[in-house]
């Protein structure tokens, strides 16, 4: 069975752009969550969907945002890119009951200059 | 989910058994103790997790105290691909229904497995 598969691998963006990043979790899975990675923050929760609806959030600016579709494929989004969104992005899947383990993609590499 | 401390770094003899210690003094009746691993700059890796049980698969094997309080992951022959940041992760299970969990990263333990 596939992994979890995130697009793109890498990103430049400006600041004040926007971005939006995918991600397609393992077959099956219905839950996708997010996290941010900083080296001084470390590993952040971001927000969690399950069937298309936004179930649990982190502490972050409405500027992060995400969304799912129906086939549980989900983006997340950042507008007005601040220098301190530079971080690895992951998407972490799981059957999105209670007890399900959480498997992780690749991440996403976004550099905001 | 309750705070762990794990040490900041470990070395480890290629070939031997790498035991990474993990303390969990506060954790709850319903919190599992789950483990992944992050080698550099890629996904963390699930390896295993347990509830009060003594946990192996063909990744490693997770020893608990009697009183839940600590936990030892352990990698029975380390290899140099095992050079990694080790999480140790205290998860509370759901009872709502809802099935919702984030998983709470500390700083883990960076093993460095030595030719």
């Amino acid at each position: 069975k596939a992994g979890v598969t995130q697009t793109p691998r890498y990103l430049i963006k400006t600041r004040g752009q926007q971005v939006t990043l995918s991600c397609s979790p393992i077959s099956g899975h219905r839950s996708v969550s997010w996290y941010q990675q900083t080296p001084g923050q470390g590993l952040q929760f971001l927000f969690e969907y399950f069937s298309e609806t936004q179930r649990n959030k982190g502490n972050f600016p409405g500027r992060f945002s995400g969304r799912q579709f129906s086939n549980s494929r989900s983006e997340m989004n950042v507008s007005t890119l601040e220098l301190g969104d530079s971080a690895l992005y992951l998407c972490a899947s799981s059957l999105g009951q209670v007890q399900e383990t959480q498997y992780f993609g690749p991440g996403t590499r976004l550099l905001v200059l | 989910d309750a705070k762990t401390t794990q040490p900041p770094s470990m070395d480890c003899a290629e070939g031997r058994a790498a035991n990474l210690p993990c303390n969990h003094s506060t954790i709850s009746g319903n919190e599992y103790v789950y483990w992944y691993r992050q080698i550099h700059s890629q996904g963390p890796q699930y390896i295993i997790h347990g509830l009060k049980n003594n946990e192996t698969n063909e990744m490693a094997s997770l020893i608990i105290t009697e009183d839940r309080k600590s936990s030892t992951l352990i990698l029975p022959h380390a290899t140099l691909r095992d050079t990694a940041v080790y999480y140790c992760i205290v998860r509370v299970l759901s009872y709502s229904g809802a099935g919702s969990y984030q998983l709470t990263f500390g700083k883990g333990t960076k093993l460095s497995v030595i030719p």
